[in-house]
């Protein structure tokens, strides 16, 4: 696609419930981040994925969150029992995947947890 | 200590005014340094690209690298309420980047 594609925008979910996030990265990239921002905060790594490599889960908070990548394109970041402070946007980003190149982001998808 | 340190203002200067954004890091293997403008509920979106040391400039926008006392700057000449966002200074040695907190910024006509 022309962009970095994340789904839904906006979710509202109760405290305990599961959440699914989607993102479609930028076609023919290989390399795929998942960061959390909340208000007023930078960004805070949680996983990345580079092609068929063991991804880098070292930024997950806790073994509530995970992420898969299947197919080396769509990427899914699921947050088991959310609580409140999982309330944030949670913004994909894609690059070619050579050192140094530049990671484009999506629109985000905000979390709000009640 | 973080890696990027970044001050996280707010910053609020009027219409036209030259505007400096700064970063210091700690990681001596960054070589790529990046500025990402944020807009309200909006993803970052890539603004300037810079490798190693150096200057480089676009348009009103200029970023500046001084590798030597790991210090990046973004410089925005004639500034316009168009131009108030968050910019977030990032840094990698390669695929490992590395952003500073962000930066409120508000131009006022």
């Amino acid at each position: 696609g022309a962009g970095v594609s994340q789904s839904p925008s906006n979710k509202v979910t109760e405290k305990g419930k599961d959440v699914e996030l989607r993102c479609d990265p930028i076609s023919g990239h290989t390399a795929l981040y998942w960061y959390r921002q909340s208000l007023g905060q930078g960004l805070e790594f949680l996983i990345y994925f580079q092609g068929n490599s063991a991804p880098d889960k070292s930024g997950l908070p806790s073994d509530r969150f995970s992420a898969e990548r299947t197919g080396g394109s769509v990427s899914t970041l699921t947050i088991q029992r959310t609580q409140q402070e999982d309330s944030a946007v949670y913004l994909c980003a894609s690059s070619s995947g050579f050192s140094g190149n530049t990671i484009y982001f999506g629109e985000g998808s905000w979390l709000t947890v009640v | 200590q973080k890696e990027v340190e970044q001050d996280p203002g707010p910053l609020s200067v009027p219409e036209g005014a030259i505007v400096s954004l700064n970063c210091t890091y700690s990681n001596s293997a960054f070589q790529y340094f990046m500025w990402y403008r944020q807009y309200s509920r909006k993803g970052p979106e890539l603004l300037m690209y810079t490798y190693s040391s150096g200057n480089k400039e676009d348009g009103r926008f200029t970023a500046q690298v001084d590798k030597s006392s790991k210090y990046i700057s973004l410089f925005i000449r004639d500034s316009q309420p168009s131009d108030s966002a968050t910019y977030l200074c990032a840094m990698s040695a390669g695929d490992d980047m590395r952003f500073g907190a962000g930066t409120r910024l508000t131009v006022k006509p």
